[in-house]
């Protein structure tokens, strides 16, 4: 248990449908994260916000959509998938930049599958 | 942020040490070194940091050169479920995401 839940922990999903992804976080952070783990490929991170603003977007395709209603959730709006856009899905918390304590946590990913 | 070298892979016998090097010659002086493991079809789990003291926790010891160019992790005594892929990510203090590279990929074995 790292105090970061993502659900679901599974999707299935058609290319023609809209679904998110949930985040929440029980650490007290002021910073989330998406990032994407495509097989055999490093973690890309995707989005990052601070204090609920985004303040990174990695040239994520607009076919993803993040929203951060405050610091303790995060959401990322799926729509018009494709095929390669299967993945799993990790979200990530931290403090803002404070030196050593903004060690950043993981959630355990949402494995997603387009169809 | 500074570029880290891992070697792709390490076999491990089961509770022996296990020493993973990473190389970071760039590294910059406000950049921490940080260590992930990712069990499969699992999240990025936390291990250990430091900045240029050697530290230790409950789960590693993390050694780092006096140069700062280079560390070490050490799993004292590894076991089969420490079976996963290490990174090693270098970090400036007041940067808000973490970039990973392939890491390392260890096999403890009976």
């Amino acid at each position: 248990e790292t105090g970061v839940t993502q659900t679901p922990r599974h999707l299935v999903m058609g290319m023609t449908n809209k679904k998110s992804l949930k985040c929440e976080q029980h650490l007290g952070h002021n910073a989330m994260y998406w990032y994407k783990q495509s097989a055999k490929k490093p973690l890309e991170l995707m989005f990052v916000y601070s204090l609920e603003e985004r303040v990174e977007n990695n040239s994520v395709p607009s076919r993803f959509s993040p929203e951060c209603p405050n610091s303790s959730h995060l959401f990322l709006h799926l729509h018009t998938l494709q095929p390669e856009d299967s993945a799993l899905y990790l979200c990530a918390s931290s403090h803002l930049g404070q030196g050593s304590g903004n060690t950043i946590y993981f959630g355990e990913g949402s494995w997603l599958t387009v169809v | 942020d500074a570029k880290t070298t891992q070697p792709p892979s390490m076999d491990c016998a089961e509770g022996r040490a296990a020493n993973l090097p990473c190389n970071h010659s760039t590294i910059s002086g406000n950049e921490y070194v940080y260590w992930y493991r990712q069990i499969h079809s699992q999240g990025p789990q936390y291990i250990i940091h430091g900045l240029k003291n050697n530290e230790t926790n409950e789960m590693a010891s993390l050694i780092i050169t006096e140069d700062r160019k280079s560390s070490t992790l050490i799993l004292p005594h590894a076991t089969l479920r420490d079976t996963a892929v290490y990174y090693c990510i270098v970090r400036a203090y007041n940067n808000n995401d973490m970039r990973f590279g392939a890491g390392t990929r260890l096999t403890v074995k009976p």
